[in-house]
């Protein structure tokens, strides 16, 4: 079946520094979509990403989606301890109605 | 719009005893979601509803039954609970495919 492997599972920061995450399909995705989830809460929808190359950007968040659509980026530019939390990738194939998330990279920044 | 509700919030359970979790959401949307969340292992799907009248497995459906009550309400329940199903629950919907999902606040069981 369909994977999407997350990459890494965790990552301290010190404020300031830059943050990336990275998701990788084992196959071809209709779209992928991100979302971030603060400590003891839900997951939030961030963005979602459908054409290849596609490259979008919410303040200092940048999302990518490779030209083959097998994976995506997030990007976070001088991080800040509100962007705390983990962040999950979830990609879903055409026709399908299950998106299969990434296991999440947990975001520690140290002020 | 309260979006998507869950009850209960919290909830400790005995190992055998059952208990069922809802899920409810106010947006119309046609298809609803059931999530278990363990450490390090992200969102794993138990059941989903792609529209009205259908559910279907997830990745771990084991232990678990699901009911399509209406377009707005999907429930979930446990048999006869294990300490393995100690984990967060989160129902969340979407109105179709390829959208966003909305996920509920989470309900924290804890089975002794």
């Amino acid at each position: 079946g369909q994977q999407v492997m997350q990459i890494p599972q965790y990552q301290h920061v010190q404020e300031g520094e830059d943050f990336t995450t990275y998701c990788n399909s084992s196959t071809t995705l209709s779209n992928i979509q991100w979302y971030k989830q603060r400590p003891g809460g839900h997951p939030v929808f961030l963005i979602q990403l459908v054409k290849s190359g596609e490259v979008k950007k919410q303040k200092r968040l940048t999302f990518q989606f490779g030209e083959a659509k097998k994976n995506s980026s997030l990007h976070i530019t001088a991080t800040q301890t509100t962007d705390v939390g983990t962040y999950f990738c979830a990609g879903e194939t055409g026709g399908s109605y299950i998106p299969t998330f990434g296991r999440g990279t947990s975001l520690i920044v140290h002020p | 719009n309260a979006g998507v509700t869950q009850t209960p919030k919290f909830q400790v359970l005995k190992t055998g005893q059952s208990m069922t979790l809802q899920c409810a959401q106010d947006m119309n949307h046609n298809s609803m979601y059931w999530y278990r969340q363990d450490p390090g292992m992200g969102l794993r799907l138990i059941y989903y509803s792609a529209s009205e009248g259908t559910t279907d497995k997830g990745e771990v459906p084991n232990g678990y039954n699901v009911s399509r009550l209406n377009k707005r309400e999907f429930s979930l329940r446990l048999e006869s609970a294990a300490p393995s199903q100690t984990s967060v629950y989160f129902c969340a919907s979407r109105p179709g495919q390829g959208d966003e999902q909305y996920f509920g606040p989470g309900t924290r069981l804890t089975v002794t």
